[in-house]
């Protein structure tokens, strides 16, 4: 079975500075998608960027960049220039691409980010 | 183009009652998936439809069901609740199941 492993609960950084969140991975399949998906206070789980195993090249998105790491099953998320509205619970998500794994997120522990001012 | 949206946003509900979620994808997306949030246990995967068939099913007990109509919107129910159940229940919508998934804002239980 897959298993998504986040390994800091709680992190922390002030605003316009750089944190990276880490996330490793435990799988047999080599076909699979990474994700981060961030959930503010309101509880709405919002995709922060994708990652598709096949590709070789990290995946970005505005502020937000991944260290993707197939060998050594790691995918961090690093966020740069740090804004308060970044405040929220992180999760790392696995989903493998083919089977019959349809529509199955596996998820990690989730880190909470806390962005001082 | 609209989000996901599910019904009702809080619940509150005893010991032995039954419940039921409902769930509307994203206009053009067929394949919804539920999970349960908690405290404890996290995020959890319940099922996943597609087309109106249950295709991939997490491992939770048969008092946990689903079900999918042919305008892709998706229910799923919750017979003799117990307090463990109280959760989040978030449904995700995807164009086919096997690529990005987009969250609804989730529904509340607390069962009493």
């Amino acid at each position: 079975a897959q298993t998504v492993t986040q390994s800091q609960p709680e992190m922390s950084v002030q605003e316009a500075e750089t944190v990276t969140l880490s996330c490793t991975y435990d799988t047999s399949e080599s076909d699979y998608y990474l994700f981060w998906y961030k959930q503010p206070p309101s509880r709405q789980m919002i995709l922060v960027i994708r990652q598709e195993a096949y590709k070789q090249q990290n995946a970005t998105e505005n502020r937000f960049s991944v260290n993707f790491q197939k060998a050594a099953k790691s995918f961090s998320l690093k966020i740069s220039d740090s804004q308060l509205g970044d405040a929220a619970m992180y999760f790392c998500a696995y989903m493998y691409a083919g089977g019959t794994s349809y529509g199955k997120l596996t998820f990690g522990q989730g880190t909470i980010l806390t962005v001082h001012p | 183009k609209a989000g996901v949206t599910q019904t009702p946003r809080y619940l509150i509900k005893t010991r032995g009652q039954q419940v039921t979620l409902s769930c509307s994808p994203i206009s053009g997306h067929r394949s919804v998936s539920w999970y349960q949030q908690t405290p404890g246990q996290g995020l959890q995967f319940l099922f996943e439809y597609f087309s109106e068939t249950q295709r991939n099913k997490g491992n939770f007990p048969g008092r946990f069901s689903g079900r999918q109509f042919s305008n892709s919107r998706s229910e799923m129910n919750v017979s003799t609740l117990e307090l463990g159940d109280s959760a989040l229940y978030l449904c995700a919508s995807s164009p086919l199941g096997g690529e990005t998934q987009y969250f609804g804002p989730g529904t509340r239980l607390l069962v009493l």
